[in-house]
């Protein structure tokens, strides 16, 4: 079975602290994708990262950096020096593939960020 | 066409009522996806397609629900004798089958009362 957890419901840091999101997954396949969404109050989902099994290099992409290890199954995700604008909902996703096709997302349960002025 | 439509965007419906969604794809996306988001929960897979083709459905699609896609464009979710429990933002998204890399739209929020 596949499974993500994220097990940090909510966090709050005030703005220009550097904040950690943590998630966890579980599959058996050896092929698989992993993403971070950001999630506004508004309500559409954001794409950020897409990640494939095959790859562990870290990645920054400006404020954000993600720490892929696969020894400990996790996919972690930094925001340094936050903002304001950085508050969400953040999830984690895991796509398998499975009889030669890719299928669907699986989430998280999501981890809510404020950042306080 | 720069990223997935959904309309409505809010429906508020009495329960016992039936209700329809409609998802706009991007259009060289052949997958399409639609979730189920409950307050304070992640998306939850109801079903995709493949061109026209329902290739799957979890099993929280209940004999209520039904999703179709007709000529393999837009799609439509619509749920039959809606629940109180059907309350939910419903996301579609969509993909091509050979690119793992997921559109969502901004979603339909239900509110059954």
């Amino acid at each position: 079975a596949q499974k993500v957890t994220q097990a940090q419901t909510e966090i709050s840091v005030v703005e220009k602290e550097d904040v950690t999101l943590d998630c966890v997954y579980e599959t058996r396949d050896t092929t698989y994708y992993l993403f971070w969404y950001k999630q506004p109050p508004s309500g559409e989902l954001v794409f950020l990262i897409r990640r494939n099994s095959f790859d562990e290099q870290n990645e920054i992409s400006g404020r954000y950096s993600w720490n892929f290890q696969k020894s400990t199954s996790s996919f972690n995700f930094t925001i340094t020096a936050s903002q304001v604008v950085d508050s969400a909902v953040y999830f984690c996703a895991l796509s398998v593939k499975y009889g030669g096709a890719t299928n669907n997302l699986i989430f998280g349960t999501g981890t809510l960020l404020a950042v306080q002025p | 066409d720069t990223g997935v439509s959904q309309d409505p965007r809010h429906k508020i419906t009495k329960r016992g009522q039936n209700v329809t969604f409609r998802c706009d794809p991007i259009s060289e996306h052949n997958r399409l996806y639609w979730y189920r988001q409950t307050l304070g929960q992640g998306p939850e897979f109801l079903t995709y397609f493949q061109n026209e083709a329902q290739l799957e459905k979890s099993r929280l699609l209940s004999d209520r629900f039904s999703a179709e896609r007709p000529k393999g464009s837009f799609s439509t979710l619509e749920i039959q004798r809606t629940e109180q429990g059907d309350s939910a933002m419903y996301l579609c998204a969509s993909s091509q089958a050979t690119i793992r890399f997921y559109t969502f739209g901004s979603g339909t929020r239900l509110t059954v009362v």
